[in-house]
């Protein structure tokens, strides 16, 4: 089993609908949470840090937090052709940084 | 600008020729990591630095070496390359070590041949 599984894709959803992405983790030890986004032949740039149960909001983007269930989640709220890209879910424990594979969102206008 | 820089951004090289890929930030950043990213693996861990002479494996080590006698480098050394360590490296730092708030350089396309 990964440490890190995200929901297969690749994500497509029309313009100024929600994006859903999600992630599920083994570590029980992780204690920080976040999302990267990647666009193609770039690097990765982190978009929202979650670190307690519940909602963190940042403008179109929510994470949700679920440590009992081992789950992260990511909504992105009127999806834009330019939120188009892989998103990472990844986990922090002691230092090391795992990552998940990744789901590529599609935003058609 | 603050900003994680890696050179160089592409290399082929052979076989067993070593080779060295530095990272620098000017964010005095604590931590600092070294990363593979792989079609169909994902990001992985190579090396990571909590501290100036402070380095821990990560989870793909094999074949890597690194040092972190500044605070504001951290180079990734192949000794000996091999073709599977073809791959896109990134180089990333965050201001607190053991936080995974990353910033990340732009990448090195490496290509063993």
């Amino acid at each position: 089993q990964k440490e890190v599984e995200q929901n297969s894709g690749p994500l497509s959803v029309p313009e100024g609908a929600i994006a859903s992405l999600n992630c599920t983790y083994s570590d029980r030890g992780s204690q920080s949470f976040f999302w990267y986004r990647q666009y193609s032949g770039k690097s990765p740039e982190l978009i929202m840090s979650i670190y307690s149960n519940g909602d963190k909001e940042d403008g179109r983007f929510t994470a949700q937090l679920n440590k009992a269930s081992q789950y992260v989640s990511l909504l992105i709220r009127d999806s834009q052709p330019s939120d188009s890209a892989t998103y990472l879910c990844a986990f922090t424990n002691a230092g090391k940084s795992t990552f998940g594979d990744g789901t590529t969102l599609t935003v058609k206008p | 600008e603050a900003q994680v820089t890696q050179n160089p951004r592409y290399l082929i090289t052979v076989t067993g020729k070593k080779l060295t890929v530095t990272c620098s930030q000017n964010m005095n950043h604590e931590y600092m990591s070294w990363y593979r990213q792989d079609p169909g693996l994902g990001l992985r861990q190579i090396y990571y630095s909590m501290n100036v002479e402070v380095t821990d494996k990560g989870d793909v080590p094999e074949g890597y070496k690194v040092s972190r006698k500044e605070k504001r480098n951290f180079p990734l050394i192949l000794e000996s390359p091999s073709p599977n360590q073809t791959s896109l490296y990134f180089c990333a730092s965050s201001l607190f070590k053991g936080s995974g708030e990353l910033f990340f350089g732009e990448g090195s396309r490496l290509t063993v041949l």
